[in-house]
This record gives structure tokens, sequence and C-alpha cells, in this order.
């Protein structure tokens, strides 16, 4: 049983540019979490979607993020005119019931 | 808003020794509680978990705790072994489980041999 995927798992953008991460939940998972973790700290949680549906954005900037989890395919994440500061490592996790978050290995990005 | 706090921020004990973490956290309405495990350049490991029906929970050599009246909970590591060496994290759910988890800011374990 694959666990959580993740990928690209290393993302070098230029400032301006748009960054898409994707995300497959291990088998039989329809909840889908996202976080972002900054050098020596702890992760922040960003958005809970659940197939086609967004449970949760409270976490996620207002500005140039977005998130889905369609019907068919990965849960992407999306930064558009990606800035230095959203250098940082991007995790999934997953959870077959609103209960255990499994995490992928996670999406480290670099804006130039 | 909601924060969980963890202490200490680094820890270096010797093989066998034992290790304890400590998380306390803000919302009342938190009722799950798991440890991860994060090595050098992987996602994070769940390695427990607690929910709040429950006081102590073992699993080999790892127990935790949680208090809720006083909103702690700890995670005991005993024996340690060098493989045991890594950044671990608490984290608290936001109100009920199956939300988002509020996590603490990690604690660097070090075990020497």
């Amino acid at each position: 049983n694959a666990g959580v995927m993740q990928n690209p798992r290393h993302l070098v953008r230029r400032r301006g540019q748009e960054a898409r991460l994707r995300c497959s939940p291990m088998k039989g998972h329809s909840h889908v979490y996202w976080y972002r973790q900054l050098p020596e700290e702890g992760l922040k949680f960003m958005v809970y979607l659940q197939k086609e549906n967004i449970i949760d954005e409270s976490g996620m900037p207002k500005e140039r993020f977005s998130a889905e989890f369609p019907k068919e395919g990965p849960s992407i994440l999306r930064i558009q005119q990606v800035v230095r500061g959203d250098s940082a490592a991007y995790f999934c996790a997953s959870s077959p019931s609103r209960t255990d978050q499994f995490f992928g290995p996670g999406t480290r990005l670099t804006v130039l | 808003g909601e924060n969980v706090e963890q202490h200490p921020s680094t820890l270096s004990v010797q093989e066998g020794d034992s290790a304890v973490i400590k998380c306390t956290y803000s919302d009342s309405a938190s009722n799950y509680f798991p440890w991860y495990k994060q090595e050098l350049g992987k996602g994070p490991q769940l390695i427990i978990d607690i929910r709040s029906n429950v006081g102590e929970k073992k699993d080999q050599r790892i127990a935790v705790t949680l208090n809720k009246t006083a909103k702690h909970f700890s995670l005991h590591i005993t024996e340690t072994q060098p493989e045991d060496s890594a950044v671990y994290f608490c984290a608290a759910s936001k109100g009920q489980a199956g939300t988002a988890l509020i996590f603490g800011k990690g604690t660097t374990l070090s075990v020497s041999s």
C-alpha cells in the first residue's frame, strides 16, 4: 500500500512565476490537508479538502494561493506570482475518515 | 487563536536514558493529540496519538499522557537508541478530530551512544 505521494520533491521558481504542487493521497483516503513548514518551525495548516470540496481554508493566504482536489486525480496546491517568502517545504497529509493524518515526503519550494 | 507550546526545543540524552517532551494547548475543544517524528529531508511520521477520553497510551518504548484539565500532554521515550534521534512534533486538533492540526515548534532529540 503506497504512502502519500508528492511531486515534485524539489521545485525552483523565479519570482513572479507559478508553482504547482501535487499530492496523491493514500488509496482509500478522501481527506487531504496541506501544511507549510518554514526552516526550524513547526508545520502550519493551510487548507483541508475532501473530494471536490474545500472544507477549511482558514490557513490559506487570501491572495495568490489556491487548492483543489478534483474527483479524479491528485490534489493541487497552486501558488501564483511566487515571492521569496513562499520558499518553504509544503507537505500534504491524507486521512481515511477524519482521523489519523499521514504525511507525504513534501515538496521543497525555492524561489529565486 | 489556537496555540500549542512545546518544550524543550532541544534535548540531548545518552543511549538507554529516557526522554520526555511536554506540550500545552489552548483550545478546550481539542480532542485528538498526535505525535510525529521527522527525520532530515523527510515528511513527519505519525508515531503515536491519544484521544481525550484516554489518559495514557503506550506502544513499546513510547508512551503518551494527557491531562485535559491542565491542557498538557507529554511524550515519553524509554531506553532511547541512536535511531530515535530526530525532530519530534506534538499537535492538537483544531476543535474536533478530523480538522486541522495545530503543531508545536518541535523538539530536536539527540541520542548519543
